[in-house]
């Protein structure tokens, strides 16, 4: 059974600091994974989408990696804002049933 | 459509009711997923409808819970006797194709409260 963990559960950082969110699987056997942006009372905004064949993907400030042998990715925030805070998920898609695997989410504060 | 759209908004009802959540999927898009969110857990898988295949209900919790789509479009999921530990967010989520590269896109989820 897949299970996903991001670590820690919550993270605070000043304004303007680099920052990388951690996230791991225990199957290696995925077709691709995604990070997800979550804001407090809404849906689910996809940030990147890295297929089992690639290693990283970059979207403005954001880059992903995946290192799928040993079942991790890390999403790297550069020059994080304000508005950066929220929850952000990890997902794998394994194609079994379909279905992503979530992470339960870091919940990331930016202080001004 | 400009994304997914989910009604209602938010839900309280009374333990014992039923209640039925609205998912209208991305016009064109043939996958379309449910899943729950409870607090202080993740993502929780329920159910799955990919064209007109049989849905893959492998991730319902119990035999209180079903759901439909009609048309290939719109879905509804629907809660029997609702119990207090059914109450979560119900988030639905529409991809253009079911493997491998496609993104799913959520909607902004249901809050169901069940009293």
């Amino acid at each position: 059974k897949q299970e996903v963990t991001q670590i820690p559960a919550a993270l605070s950082v000043p304004e303007g600091e680099n920052l990388v969110l951690n996230c791991s699987f225990t199957d290696s056997a995925i077709y691709n994974l995604q990070w997800f942006r979550q804001d407090p009372g809404k849906g689910l905004t996809s940030l990147l989408l890295i297929q089992s064949s690639q290693r990283e993907q970059t979207s403005g400030r954001l880059n992903a990696s995946l290192d799928k042998s040993s079942g991790r990715s890390t999403l790297y925030i550069a020059a994080s804002q304000p508005g950066d805070s929220a929850t952000y998920l990890c997902a794998v898609f394994t194609g079994a049933n379909s279905k992503l695997t979530f992470g339960k989410g870091i919940t990331l504060s930016v202080r001004p | 459509g400009a994304g997914v759209s989910q009604s209602p908004s938010n839900k309280v009802t009374e333990k014992g009711k039923d209640v039925e959540l609205r998912c209208d999927p991305i016009s064109g898009h043939t996958a379309l997923y449910w899943y729950r969110q409870s607090l202080g857990q993740g993502l929780e898988f329920l159910i799955y409808f990919q064209g007109n295949s049989a849905p893959d209900k492998s991730g319902l919790p119990s035999d209180r819970f079903s759901a439909e789509r009609t048309g290939g479009s719109v879905s509804t999921l629907t809660i029997q006797r609702t119990q207090q530990e059914d109450s979560a967010v119900y988030l639905c989520a529409s991809s253009l194709r079911d493997l491998f590269v496609e993104t799913q896109y959520f909607g902004p989820g249901t809050r169901l409260l069940v009293l």
